[in-house]
């Protein structure tokens, strides 16, 4: 069964930091692109940054309101997904998902459960 | 940034209802967008893909349609499990930029 758990989650104090871990099973998850995206209580989708894959050399981007305090990372040889969140503020408390991207098509196909991170004094 | 406007907002209907969703670009995105259905508490669900291509699994009362700045999800016939949020999102440059929603509700 293709499956993305995400983990990590937790509530924390404004300027903290926090790392969500995203596992993925059953499909060959070196190969894909992976994304996070985050919904804020009550609110709609907001994507939040990209991996690409090795043959992509891993390259990443950032939503602006993310970029220099968040940063993407993979393990292929765990299968897992990283969003190291740095400097938080209370704006970033959210529900996060992890998705792959499709291969052919760039949607994303598989998305996790979500984590939800509070940052909260 | 690309901006996503999608209308309406908020759509009621009843079961066997024909429902369209629109979704703009505020600049070309070609074919490059998706549509998501969400439930209360779920993640986010792939329906469409490259603005009219039907994710497998996906019953075929889905459809999508448009290209460049237009672009629309039609449901044929409405289900009683086709009640929730919709989001288009577009791919086509970065920042991936997503729509507000429409909130499917029962009428």
């Amino acid at each position: 069964e293709v499956q993305l758990v995400e983990s990590g989650g937790g509530l924390v104090q404004p300027g903290g930091s926090l790392r969500l871990s995203c596992a993925a099973s059953g499909f060959t998850f070196s190969d894909h692109y992976m994304d996070w995206v985050r919904q804020a209580p009550g609110k709609g989708l907001e994507w939040v940054g990209r991996t690409r894959n090795k043959a992509n050399s891993y390259t990443t981007e950032y939503a602006a309101s993310v970029k220099g305090r968040f940063t993407i990372s993979r393990d292929d040889s765990k299968n897992s997904l990283y969003l190291q969140m740095n400097s938080l503020k209370t704006e970033d408390t959210a529900v996060y998902y992890c998705g792959r991207v499709g291969s052919s098509h760039y949607g994303m196909d598989v998305w996790g459960q979500g984590t939800t991170v509070t940052v909260s004094s | 940034d690309i901006q996503m406007t999608q209308s309406p907002s908020t759509l009621s209907a009843s079961v066997g209802d024909r429902v369209t969703i629109t979704c703009r670009a505020s600049q070309s995105i070609s074919y490059w967008l998706a549509w998501y259905q969400q439930k209360p508490g779920k993640a986010p669900n792939l329906l469409i893909y490259k603005a009219s291509t039907l994710e497998s699994g996906v019953p075929s009362r889905f459809s999508g349609s448009g290209s460049g700045t237009e672009f629309t999800l039609t449901i044929s016939s409405l289900q009683p499990d086709d009640f929730a949020t919709y989001y288009c999102q577009q791919y086509n440059s970065y920042p991936i930029t997503f729509g507000q929603g429409t909130r499917l509700e029962i009428k």
